[in-house]
């Protein structure tokens, strides 16, 4: 079974500041992992996947993620917030073959200008 | 290029009444998903299904909740006999279905109906 959670279901930061939103995961086998963000009244976008190329894996608007298998961890980093970063972050878990993707509760990101 | 089409955006039923929510994947896209949000939670699997086939539907309820992706057509989600509780965002996705799991090909998400139970 996988699991995902993500700590801290709410982030405010101001505008040009770090943004650092933090995923765990649990799995049994390798995993795919991934951030998908939502705006208001929409669907998800996928922002960015790991799928054991690089562990460093950069994504759109700026952000990136890091993978750490000593740490179980998928970290979701922007170095300079800007006001159009509110929304709601969602890191998820599947297996390589899986098709089902397990989500973590999520994270909404309020930026201060 | 139209993405991933769900109709209603947002649906209103009376408790017992039934609700369909339908799902056009994108062009192209044979594998179709849905997931459900409740209020201030992440999405929860509930199925996944190929064209008039059900692959994997271990996060649906066990009573009044159905679902179909016919030969034509959108997929289609059926709730029965609607509940307080049905209250929330279904969100569909869908993937090409070929070349392996979802590592290789990421879902692309429709912008959800919102069901609302009076």
């Amino acid at each position: 079974a996988q699991s995902v959670t993500q700590l801290g279901s709410h982030v405010s930061v101001s505008e040009g500041a770090l943004v650092l939103l933090r995923c765990n995961y649990s799995s049994s086998v390798p995993p795919y992992l991934f951030w998908y963000v939502q705006y208001p009244n929409q669907g998800l976008q996928l922002l960015l996947k790991y799928t054991s190329a690089a562990t460093l894996v950069k994504g759109i608007n700026g952000f990136e993620a890091e993978f750490k298998k000593s740490e179980t961890s998928f970290h979701l980093t922007k170095p300079s917030a800007h006001m159009s970063d509110a929304a709601e972050y969602f890191c998820a878990v599947s297996s390589a073959a899986g098709n089902k993707l397990t989500f973590g509760g999520g994270t909404r990101v309020l930026v201060k200008p | 290029n139209a993405g991933v089409m769900q109709n209603p955006r947002h649906l209103v039923r009376r408790r017992g009444q039934e609700a369909r929510l339908r799902c056009s994947p994108m062009k192209g896209h044979s594998h179709v998903y849905w997931y459900r949000q409740l209020p201030e939670e992440g999405l929860k699997f509930m199925v996944y299904l190929q064209k008039e086939n059900i692959i994997d539907e271990s996060g649906m309820p066990k009573e009044r909740f159905s679902a179909e992706f016919p030969k034509e057509g959108p997929s289609i989600l059926r709730i029965q006999q609607v509940v307080r509780g049905d209250s929330a965002a279904y969100f569909c996705a869908s993937s090409p279905g070929t070349g392996g799991g979802v590592g290789n090909q990421p879902q692309h998400f429709g912008d959800g109906t919102r069901l609302s139970i009076l």
